[in-house]
């Protein structure tokens, strides 16, 4: 069956703009992870979606980061006025409630 | 200030080898711990885990070995393939609320060598 698919898998965005990073959760899976990879850094946790529970967004780096899931499905990560420390692979993962994650392949986000 | 540390970033392995991939914790609330191999331009993918109520876990050539007292856990690969070269991550988590949440080390680089 489909893994989670990301897209797009690479994005050059200016300093300043916004970016819209797209996640399509593995079917039937109800809990939905954003993650962080910054060069050279493990996964950093960003925000956790379970169901139609209010999302877990502790770690959400600053309020210019938000995420969404519609329908209980895909998800977007949205980063307001980017800045070059947003440069990172941001990767999605789903499972079965809080089971094994399965990752997306990530996109990759160059600030210039 | 890390709570997954994997202090080796690199790790070179003859082909048939055993190759041990070291990971430590400092949380002494973490009681789930997993290895996640990751190959280039992919994501990263589930290969073992472990409960703190046991010491051990295996699956065919992957043997994980957990010491609480020590806080250490280990990935053995034996014996070690080609096809095994990717970046390990040891992650981390606490059961109770938030135990979706996984804390994971900066990885480790095993280049397999034929």
């Amino acid at each position: 069956g489909a893994g989670v698919s990301q897209s797009p898998s690479n994005k050059v965005t200016e300093k300043g703009k916004d970016v819209e990073l797209r996640c399509d959760p593995i079917s039937g899976h109800t809990a939905l992870y954003w993650y962080r990879q910054s060069l050279g850094q493990g996964l950093e946790f960003l925000i956790y979606f379970q169901g139609n529970s209010a999302p877990d967004k502790s770690g959400l780096p600053s309020d210019r980061f938000s995420a969404e899931r519609t329908g209980g499905s895909v998800s977007t990560l949205t980063i307001q006025r980017t800045q070059q420390e947003d440069s990172a692979v941001y990767l999605c993962a789903s499972s079965v409630f809080a089971d094994t994650q399965y990752f997306g392949p990530g996109t990759r986000l160059t600030v210039l | 200030d890390q709570q997954v540390k994997q202090n080796s970033p690199s790790l070179s392995v003859q082909e048939g080898r055993i190759s041990i991939l070291n990971c430590d914790y400092t949380n002494s609330m973490f009681d789930y711990f997993l290895w996640y191999k990751k190959y280039p331009a992919e994501g990263p993918t589930f290969l073992i885990s472990i409960s703190s109520i046991k010491d051990k876990n295996e699956d065919g050539r992957f043997t994980v070995f957990l010491n609480k007292s020590a806080k250490h856990l280990s990935l053995h690969i034996v014996p070690s393939q080609p096809g095994d070269s990717a970046v390990y991550f040891c992650a981390a988590s606490a059961s109770g609320a938030g135990s979706y949440q996984l804390t994971f080390g900066k990885g480790t680089k095993l280049s397999v060598i034929p």
